[in-house]
């Protein structure tokens, strides 16, 4: 069964600073990436995704994340971090069947920025 | 704005009540999933419909039920609600593979049982 592993359960970084959010898969197959943010209160939404292709994929509000198939990794990074990303961000991994792609999410990474 | 439309957005019920929770998916979207997301169990799977039919089931309850409508729209009942059924359900779609196989959420309905 797929799983997905976001090694860190809280992250501080200072506004300004770069960011890279760790996240870890188990899939024998070629995996479709996610990842979500979620704000307090706030419902999911996807930053970036990565199917195939570009193993660099960029996403909204300058993210990026690398696919690492030797690594079974897929981080999430972030050049400079704006008091605004201070979020919980959630890793996935969906698998594909006949008409049946479930979702399986890490546990998140919540981010703290500090001024 | 995914598209995704759910209500309630709050729901507060007290023990051994019965809620339903909606969802319109995103225009053109046949799948629709629900998940739950709780403090102790983190975002769950709950279960998947596509076109109507019942595609894959998670970590579902007997307790609770879904369906998806002719128009697509869904439905989440949950029975007999026990204090540990206090989350955050959201609900989701996804077009057809060739749309990509990207799930869009909705912003949820939070539930308290009291």
């Amino acid at each position: 069964a797929q799983s997905v592993t976001q090694p860190d359960i809280h992250i501080t970084v200072s506004e300004g600073a770069s960011l890279e959010l760790r996240c870890n898969y188990s899939y024998g197959a070629t995996p479709y990436l996610f990842w979500y943010v979620q704000s307090p209160g706030q419902g999911l939404q996807l930053l970036l995704k990565y199917f195939s292709g570009d193993t660099l994929v960029q996403g909204i509000k300058g993210f990026e994340a690398e696919f690492k198939r030797s690594q079974s990794s897929f981080n999430l990074r972030k050049p400079s971090v704006h008091w605004s990303d201070a979020a919980e961000y959630f890793c996935a991994v969906v698998t594909v069947g006949t008409g049946r792609r479930a979702l399986t999410f890490g546990s998140g990474t919540r981010l703290q920025v500090q001024p | 704005d995914s598209g995704v439309t759910q209500t309630p957005k709050h729901l507060i019920t007290a023990t051994g009540q019965r809620v339903t929770l909606r969802c319109s998916p995103r225009s053109g979207d046949l799948s629709v999933y629900w998940y739950q997301q709780s403090l102790d169990q983190g975002l769950q799977f709950l279960i998947q419909y596509y076109n109507g039919e019942e595609r894959a089931k998670g970590n579902i309850l007997e307790r609770f039920s879904a369906q998806q409508f002719p128009d697509l729209h869904s439905e989440l009942n949950l029975s007999s609600l026990e204090l540990g059924d206090s989350a955050l359900y959201f609900c989701a779609s996804s077009g057809t593979a060739s749309s990509g196989n990207t799930i869009y959420f909705g912003e949820g309905s939070w539930l308290t049982v009291v």
